[in-house]
């Protein structure tokens, strides 16, 4: 099964609109990690939010934020006020601990962002 | 602002010869981290490595890979007789912690593409 699931293989978006790009994911754990990651053209990986399981509140960092629903285990991004440059992959990622002792993190399959003008 | 750096950005080698991809994580992270990711897909994992042992590692990472912290600073993968399967992007990462905290977040680099030919 998968451990992290993005389901939406392109998004579009109007410049300065918001988006939110899917990220649901699966795991037994109760401590774990979800974090996104974007990846411009250019093939950096350029890590953008963090959420803790047990953080109470929704991540935000700027134009980022997290939707968080624990319960439906989904930790959607949403780009607000999207900018030409927002155009890349973006993966969502989880760390869990695994069977080795360790915590390695999964990543999606991403969802390609075009920001057009 | 500290960053992961990576040499080369570009390797291209024939099929059978042995490739190092070298990187340098933030100073002050203890773990360190190779993933891959063939083109137009999802990032793998290969290996971590922490206080100069492998920690952990994926069925990826066979015995053709090795790791490799030679100094206080650098932080090598060699792959011994490369494969033309082995074209990808690979990325070194590092963190300070290996936990699903925030703090754990883990810091990519640039990326190095090696192209087997």
């Amino acid at each position: 099964a998968q451990k992290i699931t993005q389901t939406q293989p392109g998004m579009f978006v109007q410049e300065k609109e918001a988006v939110t790009l899917d990220c649901t994911y699966d795991t037994s754990d109760p401590s774990y990690g979800l974090f996104w990651y974007k990846q411009p053209s250019s093939g950096e990986m350029i890590f953008l939010i963090y959420q803790g399981s047990y953080d109470q509140q929704n991540a935000t960092e700027g134009r980022y934020s997290l939707n968080f629903q624990k319960a439906r285990k989904s930790a959607n991004l949403v780009i607000s006020a999207s900018q030409l440059g927002d155009s890349a992959m973006y993966f969502c990622a989880m760390r869990e601990h695994t069977s080795g002792g360790s915590y390695i993190p999964t990543f999606g399959r991403g969802t390609s962002l075009i920001v057009h003008p | 602002e500290p960053e992961v750096t990576q040499t080369p950005s570009h390797q291209v080698t024939q099929m059978g010869q042995e490739v190092i991809l070298r990187c340098v994580p933030i100073s002050n992270h203890l773990y360190f981290y190779w993933y891959r990711q063939i083109l137009g897909q999802k990032v793998e994992f290969l290996v971590s490595f922490y206080n100069n042992e492998i920690s952990e590692k994926s069925e990826i990472f066979d015995d053709q890979f090795s790791v490799e912290r030679p100094d206080g600073s650098n932080f090598t993968l060699k792959i011994r007789s490369t494969k033309l399967e082995d074209s990808a992007m690979y990325f070194c990462a590092s963190s300070y912690l290996a936990g699903v905290k925030g703090t754990d977040t883990q810091y990519f680099g640039p990326g190095t593409r090696l192209t087997v030919l």
